[in-house]
């Protein structure tokens, strides 16, 4: 069974920094492409960065660039989103999703996400 | 940025009935569309890509159509638990999502 689990979320004030984990099972990770999803609440979705295999290409959103990475380990099968400069704009909940297709992607598995918020 | 427009933001049935749900794209996008059901605390589903290929486990009432700009999205005759809120999202370029569509009890 794919799961996907995400931790280190939290508050944290403007400006600051944050790391999101994703701890991925019952699949072979290091075959597929990941990224992550994220929405405001009361939202809708935003696509947010993905990282294809074996860390070749990055893509992010142009509202992410520059503070936002995306990174993998595929010995511990493990996806991460190391936020920085965050603003208010930011708070959502964060979903981290396996990618289906080609050069973009669908997402056919979600994590159940991790809430972060950005406030003073 | 390919914009998806969905429509009725608010659509309100009765299980039994048949719903129709509509993502238009701003410019076309082939046939790389698929649709997500997304219930309430609950991570969005998977149920339609490539336009009309049901994903897997996806039970045959939800069907997908449609190329280029317009799409839709059919459950044949609602179950109770198909109340949720459907996104729409393509993948011709950088992915985006429509609003979302609530199809709600009536």
């Amino acid at each position: 069974e794919v799961q996907l689990v995400e931790s280190g979320g939290g508050l944290v004030k403007p400006g600051g920094s944050l790391r999101l984990s994703c701890a991925a099972s019952g699949f072979t990770f290091t075959t597929y492409n990941m990224n992550w999803v994220r929405q405001a609440p009361g939202r809708g979705l935003e696509w947010v960065s993905s990282i294809t295999t074996s860390s070749s290409y990055i893509y992010q959103a142009d509202s992410v660039k520059g503070r936002f990475t995306i990174s993998r380990d595929d010995a511990k099968n493990s996806l991460y989103l190391q936020m920085n400069s965050l603003g208010a704009e930011d708070t959502a909940v964060y979903f981290c999703a396996r990618g289906l297709g080609g050069l973009f992607y669908y997402f056919d598995y979600w994590g159940q996400g991790t809430l972060v918020t950005v406030s003073s | 940025e390919i914009v998806l427009t969905q429509s009725p933001a608010t659509l309100s049935l009765s299980p039994g009935e048949r719903a129709t749900l509509s993502c238009g794209a701003s410019q076309s996008v082939s046939s790389y569309l698929a649709w997500y059901q997304q219930k309430p605390g609950q991570a969005p589903r998977l149920l339609i890509f490539d336009a009309s290929k049901r994903a897997t486990g996806i039970p045959a009432r939800f069907s997908g159509s449609g190329s280029g700009t317009d799409f839709t999205l059919t459950i044949s005759s609602l179950e109770p638990e198909d109340f949720a809120v459907y996104y729409c999202q393509q993948r011709s370029t950088w992915p985006t999502f429509g609003q979302g569509t609530k199809l709600e009890i009536k």
